[in-house]
C-alpha cells in the first residue's frame, strides 16, 4: 500500500532564504508524485507533479521538485521564498495501479518578514 | 467561472441535525472524490465516483452518505451529526488516470455544536 511521510509539521524560514520542504514516500509499484499548495482558508492547489520523463519538475512560480526513486522522496525546495508562499504544502503519491492519490500530513511553511 | 464549486462555505449546525453539502464541476471530469480535513490538516479520502458510479469508499460511517445525479455532481448528506464531524469537506475532480491532478473545490467548514 502506499504511504506519505512529510518529516516536518512546521518550517519557518526568513524571507528570500532558500527552503526545502522533505517528502518520502512508499510504494511497491511505479508512482505519480505531486505537490498541493493550500492559501489559507481555500482549496488545495497542484504546484507540480511527477508523472515519468525528467526527475526535476518546476512550477511557475519558482518551486521546484526532484524524484529520487532510490531514495523514494520527492522533496521541494526554493532558492528563495516570498511572504506570500506562506501555506500548508502537501505531499501526494499516485499512480496507474491506484484508484486515488493518498496526501501526506502536510508541512506548514512560515516565511518570516 | 469557478471549477469546481461547493455550497454553502460554512456550516454551523446543531448535534443531531441531517446537512447537505453540494458540489458541481465545470471541467468535464470524470471522477469526483470527497476529502474530510480535519483540525490538524490531515486529508483523508470519503468517497469517489467516476460517471455516477460509486468506486471509492473508505471506512465512512453510515451517516454519511455521497449522491451523484450526474457527472458532474456529487453531492454528501450527513445524517445525525456528531461534534467530530466537524471538519471542512473538499471536492476535488479528476480525469480518470489522475494524470493532470485533482481540482480541489474551496471547502465547506461545518461546525457541530
Amino acid at each position: 500500500a502506499q504511504s506519505v511521510t512529510q518529516l516536518d509539521s512546521q518550517v519557518p524560514v526568513f524571507e528570500e532564504a532558500p527552503v526545502e520542504l522533505r517528502c518520502n514516500y512508499s510504494s511497491s509499484v511505479s508512482v505519480y508524485l505531486f505537490w498541493y499548495v493550500q492559501y489559507p482558508n481555500q482549496g488545495l492547489q497542484l504546484l507540480l507533479k511527477y508523472l515519468s520523463g525528467s526527475t526535476l519538475v518546476e512550477s511557475i512560480n519558482g518551486f521546484e521538485a526532484e524524484f529520487n526513486k532510490s531514495q523514494t522522496s520527492f522533496h521541494l525546495r526554493k532558492p528563495s521564498v516570498h511572504i506570500s508562499d506562506t501555506a500548508e504544502y502537501f505531499c501526494a503519491v499516485g499512480g496507474p495501479s491506484y484508484d486515488k492519490v493518498i496526501f501526506g500530513p502536510g508541512t506548514s511553511l512560515s516565511v518570516i518578514p | 467561472d469557478t471549477a469546481v464549486s461547493q455550497t454553502p462555505k460554512y456550516l454551523v449546525t446543531q448535534m443531531g441535525n441531517d446537512k447537505s453539502i453540494k458540489c458541481e464541476q465545470n471541467l468535464g471530469h470524470d471522477t469526483m472524490y470527497w476529502y474530510k480535513q480535519d483540525s490538524k490538516k490531515f486529508l483523508k479520502i470519503m468517497f469517489s465516483y467516476n460517471n455516477k458510479e460509486l468506486i471509492i469508499n473508505e471506512t465512512v460511517p453510515n451517516r454519511f452518505s455521497p449522491k451523484s445525479p450526474d457527472k458532474a455532481h456529487l453531492n454528501l448528506h450527513i445524517n445525525s451529526l456528531e461534534l467530530g464531524d466537524s471538519a471542512v469537506y473538499f471536492c476535488a475532480s479528476s480525469e480518470m488516470t489522475q494524470n493532470y491532478g485533482y481540482t480541489f473545490g474551496s471547502g465547506t467548514r461545518l461546525t457541530v455544536v
